[in-house]
């Protein structure tokens, strides 16, 4: 069975400063690898996402994510965030070995002061 | 890109009643629709996966016979609350896997419904 871990509830940053925003996985097969981002009473918006190749993955809005196989890792950064960056984070996977079943964290909100 | 609407946006309703929301993908065909449900603060959880013109798949625990799913056609998928009670109340979100020029591995998100049952 598939899973999703975001270890932080709650990430802090200042204004320009650079953001991660942590994600691991468990998959049978292949993973496929998704960040999107929702801003309150919205739905989701799609960021990014990591199917094959290069592993560092350029996505919307100046974001980008770093698939890491031996860590089963794929964390969310952006070089210098911005206040309206605020938002909550979801990081969801999908077994590429077959099915469209796809599991969601449990997601991080992301605080960036001024 | 692809777009999915959910109609309505929010409704109220009084307990016993039954609601429908609406899952349209609006420029592609959506050969499978997925409705999530999202509690205040917290993730999405699958509820059920529909192909059209066949039963949907239910997650474990959701009640296939409170919350009925009809996928009638590629671009339409229905979510039925039936009976709705204060504890439904909750923030329900489909999404649509994409073909031809949305692409396969593509999944798109609807907006959401947000429904509140006094």
């Amino acid at each position: 069975a598939q899973s999703v871990a975001q270890p932080e509830d709650q990430v802090n940053v200042a204004e320009g400063n650079p953001l991660t925003v942590k994600c691991t996985y468990s998959v049978s097969g292949n993973p496929y690898l998704f960040w999107y981002v929702q801003y309150p009473n919205r739905g989701l918006q799609f960021l990014l996402k990591y199917i094959t190749g290069d592993n560092l993955v350029k996505g919307s809005y100046g974001f980008e994510a770093e698939f890491n196989k031996s860590q089963t890792s794929f964390h969310l950064k952006k070089p210098s965030a911005l206040v309206s960056d605020s938002a909550l984070y979801f990081c969801a996977v999908r077994d590429g070995a077959g099915g469209f079943k796809t599991i969601f964290g449990a997601g991080t909100r992301l605080f960036v002061k001024a | 890109g692809a777009v999915v609407s959910q109609h309505p946006s929010w409704v109220i309703c009084k307990s016993g009643t039954s609601v429908k929301i609406e899952c349209r993908s609006l420029d592609f065909q959506a050969t499978t629709m997925f409705w999530y449900r999202q509690f205040p603060k917290q993730s999405l959880m699958l509820m059920a996966t529909s192909n059209e013109g066949s039963k949907a798949t239910y997650e474990q625990g959701v009640e296939k016979d409170k919350f009925l799913i009809n996928h009638a056609s590629l671009t339409l998928s229905t979510l039925t609350v039936t009976s709705a009670h204060p504890e439904d109340s909750s923030f329900y979100i489909c999404s649509a896997r994409g073909g031809g020029l949305a692409g396969d591995n593509e999944q798109f998100f609807g907006p959401g419904t947000r429904l509140t049952v006094l």
